[in-house]
């Protein structure tokens, strides 16, 4: 079964204060794993999709990085409009689906 | 462009009512799908279609039912409600090709009394 967890739960930063979000998957055979941003209210909205072991996508001040077992959401010098909770998804196998995780909440404070 | 659009954005039901979410992509996406979001629990799949006429379940499918009968809209019923279907639910599409990324509606929001 694909499994997908995500830490920590919630974070709380000071505006500038840079950090990382986790997300630990099992799966079999990864097609693909997503970063999704979901703000209060709304739906989750698409940030980045990696394939393959040692690849990094970037977007302003959001760098994704993926290892076989993890990928890492890094956050520079965060500004109060970053807020959000971050989602983590898998796609794997011959799945059609996407396995998500239960999110981290980032409050940046300024 | 609308993208997913979902109705109703707030319900409030009874035990035993029954009623239908909306669902409409005008993106041409064959695939389309329906989750609910709980509280730590991330989001999960009741439902989702490959394309007009085909359905399949998803991890949560029970008192739910949906149909295709078009490509652009995907419609969740529920059958009779329960209290545990008290619930945020999205519905998302995506391209058949491509990267797989899903395209989410704003969520429609459902109390059970």
């Amino acid at each position: 079964e694909d499994q997908v967890t995500q830490s920590p739960e919630a974070l709380r930063l000071q505006e500038g204060e840079s950090s990382s979000l986790n997300c630990s998957y099992t799966v079999s055979g990864l097609r693909g794993l997503f970063w999704y941003r979901q703000d209060p209210g709304k739906g989750p909205e698409f940030l980045f999709t990696l394939y393959s072991a040692g690849e990094e996508k970037e977007k302003e001040r959001l760098k994704a990085t993926l290892t076989k077992k993890e990928s890492f959401l890094h956050i520079t010098a965060p500004k109060p409009e970053d807020s959000a909770t971050y989602l983590c998804a898998v796609r794997a196998g011959s799945a059609r689906q996407l396995t998500f995780g239960s999110g981290t909440q980032l409050t940046v404070l300024p | 462009n609308a993208g997913v659009t979902q109705t109703p954005k707030f319900q409030v039901l009874k035990t035993g009512q029954s009623m239908t979410l909306q669902c409409a992509q005008d993106m041409n996406h064959e695939y389309m799908s329906w989750y609910r979001q709980d509280p730590g629990m991330g989001l999960r799949l009741i439902h989702y279609s490959v394309g007009a006429g085909i359905t399949d379940q998803g991890e949560v499918p029970n008192g739910y039912n949906v149909s295709r009968s078009t490509t652009e809209d995907f419609p969740l019923r529920l059958l009779s409600a329960a209290p545990s279907q008290t619930s945020v639910y999205f519905c998302a599409s995506r391209d058949r090709l491509g990267t797989g990324e899903l395209f989410f509606g704003e969520g429609s929001r459902l109390t059970v009394l």
